[in-house]
């Protein structure tokens, strides 16, 4: 499986833009990049996921490296209820299970 | 209705009991999976069922027993567990197995202590 590296943990301040990088320099040409977080005391809930091409959604941004080497997940105006872990998933199309690394432990400061 | 329940929301168990572990999806979904989460660690994939048949088992212990009963409706039989299986069991359940285009729905899980 291609991996993913991410920063063990970030801290922003809140209403301040945040970019978590994700490293997965091993990723194959069908492998979707998936960003999924982690509230305190709650499941993972999805947040984005993309291809090739940037992705924007109500929750967040997705900007892909042109490699594809490397992906970075922003929220365009933290808030202290963003305060979660954020995992990135490489996902491809013959195996649908997911895997989670370690993912970034992200802090909000008031 | 995009919700997976989990029933219950807490659980204290004994090393000699029997319990089960409930989740439920009402979104037509066809893929169904157990996550298992220690504290401070990401979730461990346990089980997969695709189109209420067992997909995966990763090699987990035969005191959890998984159970498809029909589409909607998941369990996670436990029996004779040991305290270090204590942890977040979670539920997520996605339109089809092997598509890589849709999310992962997840439950808020069932927090399990074994005495």
């Amino acid at each position: 499986d291609a991996k993913t590296t991410q920063p063990n943990s970030m801290e922003s301040n809140e209403e301040e833009p945040v970019h978590l990088p994700c490293n997965h320099s091993t990723i194959s040409g069908t492998d979707y990049i998936h960003w999924y977080r982690q509230l305190p005391s709650q499941g993972p809930e999805y947040v984005i996921h993309g291809l090739t091409s940037n992705v924007n959604n109500r929750m967040a941004s997705l900007a892909i490296a042109e490699d594809r080497k490397s992906s970075t997940l922003i929220l365009h105006r933290a808030t202290l209820r963003d305060a979660a872990v954020y995992y990135c998933i490489l996902r491809d199309g013959d195996v649908n299970d997911m895997r989670f690394g370690a993912g970034t432990r992200l802090t909000v400061k008031p | 209705d995009t919700e997976v329940t989990q029933t219950p929301k807490h659980l204290v168990m004994g090393m000699t009991n029997k319990k089960s572990l409930k989740c439920e999806q009402h979104m037509g979904h066809r893929a169904m999976y157990w996550y298992k989460q220690k504290a401070k660690k990401p979730p461990e994939l346990m089980f997969v069922y695709s189109y209420e048949k067992l997909s995966i088992n990763e090699s987990v212990p035969s005191r959890f027993s998984p159970e498809c009963p029909n589409s909607s409706l998941l369990n996670l039989h436990l029996h004779a567990l040991q305290p270090e299986d204590s942890a977040l069991y979670l539920c997520a359940s996605s339109q089809l197995r092997g598509d890589p285009y849709n999310e992962q729905f997840f439950g808020p899980g069932t927090r399990l202590t074994v005495l």
